[in-house]
Order: C-alpha cells, then structure tokens, then sequence
C-alpha cells in the first residue's frame, strides 16, 4: 500500500522566515494530496488539497507544489508568523474521493 | 460547517477495563472515521463506516470494535482495554458525494490512558 514520508518531524523558524515541509510518496497513481494544519488541543483542520493535474497552488500566505516526477509534495508557508505555530501533516489519496494515508506529522515552532 | 464532537474529553481506564468513546456528526456526512494519534505515527486509522449499521476495518483495528448506530453517531470500543492503546483518539466525517469530497473534518479528540 501508499506510503507517505514526511519531514522534518520538527521546524522552528523565524517570525517573517519560510518554512518548507516536504512529503514523498510511494504510489505513482496517487490522485489526491492535501495538508492539514493541527493547533494544540485541537482536531486537524484541511489547509490546503489539489488534485494531480495541478503542480502549484497559492493561497494565503501557502504554497503547495506537487512533483509527480520525484513522488513529492511539498508546502510552503512564506513569512510564517507565531499564529502558524502548529503540528502540519500531509496526507494523500490513491483515487480523487477515497482513503486518506497520512503523514507522521512535523512540528512547527514560529518564534518571533 | 461540519460539527464533529467528541466525548469525554478526556479518559482513564485500568488494564483490562471497559471503554466506550462517542462521536457524534451534525453534518449529515456519509462517512466517519476513528484514528489514533501516537508521537512518531501520525495519524492511524481503525476503522471507518459509510453509514448506519456499516463497518469498515481500518488499518490498525485491533483490540477495537466499532458500531455506527444512526448517521449521526460512531463509536469505539475498547472491551479489554491494554496500556498500549494509552493514545488520543480522533473521530472525524466526509461526504464523499459532496463538494467537499475528501475532506476529513475532525472532532477535538479524546484523550485516553490505560493504567
């Protein structure tokens, strides 16, 4: 079955600096990818999702890239501020509607 | 928005005790889901149902039983509880034939221990 590498499993970045996570994946036939953003004490919110056809998405600060080539997804929180402090975890699908396999999670500090 | 909640909050039970944790969904979603969440694993899934009276297996369901009694409520249950389910728990839904297809909406999970 999928399987889904995520790293680093913890960041700590400057308030204003980038903070890049990064996912492989193993299935090439992999449809779906999103990233969920989990604040403490709380259940997972979805931040962001595309589909294969897509290989950027920009939205709010985020920035998604998908490398079908190299099995890799990748999100990028540009000018990360203390707010964005938070545990990040990819997660993939082998069809567009179906199972999600997550990633094992990276920790994201943002100090100012 | 999607309402997923979760109770209790929190739980501690004794080796070989009995626990039930419940999920209730307000979204009228096809879908729902409990993971465990363990530093190290991400999140793990143990079982699923696409409605009333279904039950799917999920990826770790051992030592789990699982019932969904309406569309709107999921449990789990432990009957002989180990340490080694000491973890948090989540419960979450989709509707898969929505337009928000894929996305899982979580409850704020129930924290369990096993003494």
């Amino acid at each position: 079955g999928e399987q889904v590498e995520q790293r680093p499993p913890h960041l700590s970045v400057r308030e204003g600096d980038s903070a890049i996570i990064i996912c492989t994946y193993t299935d090439s036939a992999t449809a779906y990818f999103s990233w969920y953003k989990q604040e403490a004490g709380a259940g997972l919110q979805l931040l962001m999702s595309v589909l294969s056809n897509v290989d950027r998405k920009e939205e709010q600060g985020l920035t998604v890239l998908l490398n079908k080539k190299d099995k890799r997804l990748s999100l990028n929180l540009t000018a990360a501020h203390p707010g964005d402090s938070a545990v990040y975890f990819c997660a993939v699908s082998a069809r567009v509607v179906g199972q999600l396999t997550f990633g094992r999670g990276t920790r994201l500090q943002v100090y100012a | 928005e999607a309402a997923v909640t979760q109770s209790p909050r929190n739980k501690v039970t004794v080796t070989g005790g009995n626990v039930t944790l419940s999920c209730r969904q307000t979204n009228s979603h096809n879908y729902m889901y409990w993971y465990r969440q363990d530093t190290g694993h991400g999140l793990r899934l143990i079982h699923y149902s696409y409605g009333a009276g279904n039950l799917q297996i999920g990826d770790v369901p051992d030592g789990y039983k699982a019932t969904r009694t309406t569309q709107e409520d999921f449990f789990l249950l432990l009957e002989l509880a180990s340490p080694s389910q000491t973890s948090l728990y989540f419960c979450a839904s989709s509707d898969r034939t929505g337009s928000s297809q894929n996305t899982l909406y979580f409850g704020a999970g129930t924290r369990l221990s096993v003494l």
